[in-house]
C-alpha cells in the first residue's frame, strides 16, 4: 500500500525558534499534499493545501507568513513552523493524493510539537 | 462541503457488531460517504468509501439509504483493537479537500 512518512515524528523546541516538519510518499507521487494540525481530543483541522510547483492554499485563520509549506517535488513537502509559540504545540499531520487513481489520501502518521 | 453529523462517543464489548450513523443531509449529488479511522497520535486511516446503497469490504460495510442523507458504517464482531476514533466525510470521490467532524470515539472493551 501507498505509504507516507513524515520526520521527525516529535520534536521540542524552544519558544521564538523555528521548526520544519518533512512529509514524503515513499512509494507513490502526489500533485497534492494536505497538512493538518490536531490538538488533544480534538479533530482534524485542515491548514493548506500544497500543490507540487506552485504556492499552497491556505484555509481561513491559518497565517501564511507563520506556517511556510513547500512543495518542491512530487514525493516532498515540508511544513515551517516559524517563530514558535507555545500555543502551536499540537500535532501535525500530512497527507498525499497520488497523482494516478486511486484518489485516495494517505495519511502520515504525524509530528508532535511541543514548544516550550 | 456537506457538515456530518455523529455521535460523539459509542461503547461496545468484544465481538459485537458496530453500528455508527452519520447524517450528512445537506450531501450533494456528487458527494461521496468516507470513513476513516484514527488511533491515538497516529494519522487517520482509511476504511471505506460509498455512493449508494451498500459498499463490503474486508473490515467494514458501509449503508446508504436512498436518500442519502445518512450513512451507517456497520464492524462485524469488533475487537480491543478496534478502539478508536471513527470520522464520517462527505466530498467528492477524488478527495481533492478533506474536511473532518467530530468524529465517534468507539471503545470496545472485554
Amino acid at each position: 500500500g501507498a505509504v507516507v512518512s513524515q520526520h521527525p515524528s516529535w520534536v521540542i523546541c524552544k519558544s521564538g525558534t523555528s521548526v520544519k516538519i518533512e512529509c514524503r510518499s515513499l512509494d507513490f507521487q502526489a500533485t497534492t499534499m494536505f497538512w493538518y494540525r490536531q490538538f488533544p481530543k480534538q479533530s482534524l483541522m485542515l491548514m493548506a493545501t500544497s500543490n507540487e510547483g506552485s504556492k499552497a492554499t491556505y484555509e481561513q485563520g491559518v497565517e501564511k507568513d507563520k506556517f511556510l509549506i513547500n512543495h518542491a517535488s512530487l514525493t516532498l513537502s515540508t511544513l515551517t513552523v516559524t517563530s514558535a509559540h507555545p500555543e502551536d504545540s499540537s500535532f501535525y499531520i500530512c497527507s498525499a493524493r497520488p497523482t494516478s487513481p486511486p484518489y485516495e489520501q494517505y495519511f502520515g502518521p504525524g509530528t508532535r510539537l511541543t514548544v516550550t | 462541503l456537506a457538515k456530518t453529523t455523529q455521535p460523539i462517543s459509542m461503547d461496545s464489548y468484544e465481538g459485537q457488531e458496530v453500528n455508527i450513523t452519520c447524517s450528512h443531509n445537506n450531501i450533494a449529488t456528487n458527494d461521496y460517504i468516507t470513513w476513516y479511522q484514527q488511533f491515538p497520535s497516529q494519522g487517520p486511516r482509511f476504511i471505506i468509501q460509498g455512493y449508494k446503497t451498500k459498499v463490503t469490504n474486508e473490515v467494514a460495510s458501509l449503508f446508504i439509504p436512498a436518500d442519502r442523507k445518512s450513512s451507517t458504517l456497520s464492524l462485524p464482531r469488533v475487537s480491543l483493537s478496534d478502539t478508536a476514533v471513527y470520522y464520517c466525510l462527505v466530498g467528492d470521490s477524488g478527495f481533492q479537500k478533506l474536511v473532518f467532524g467530530t468524529g465517534t470515539r468507539l471503545l470496545v472493551s472485554p
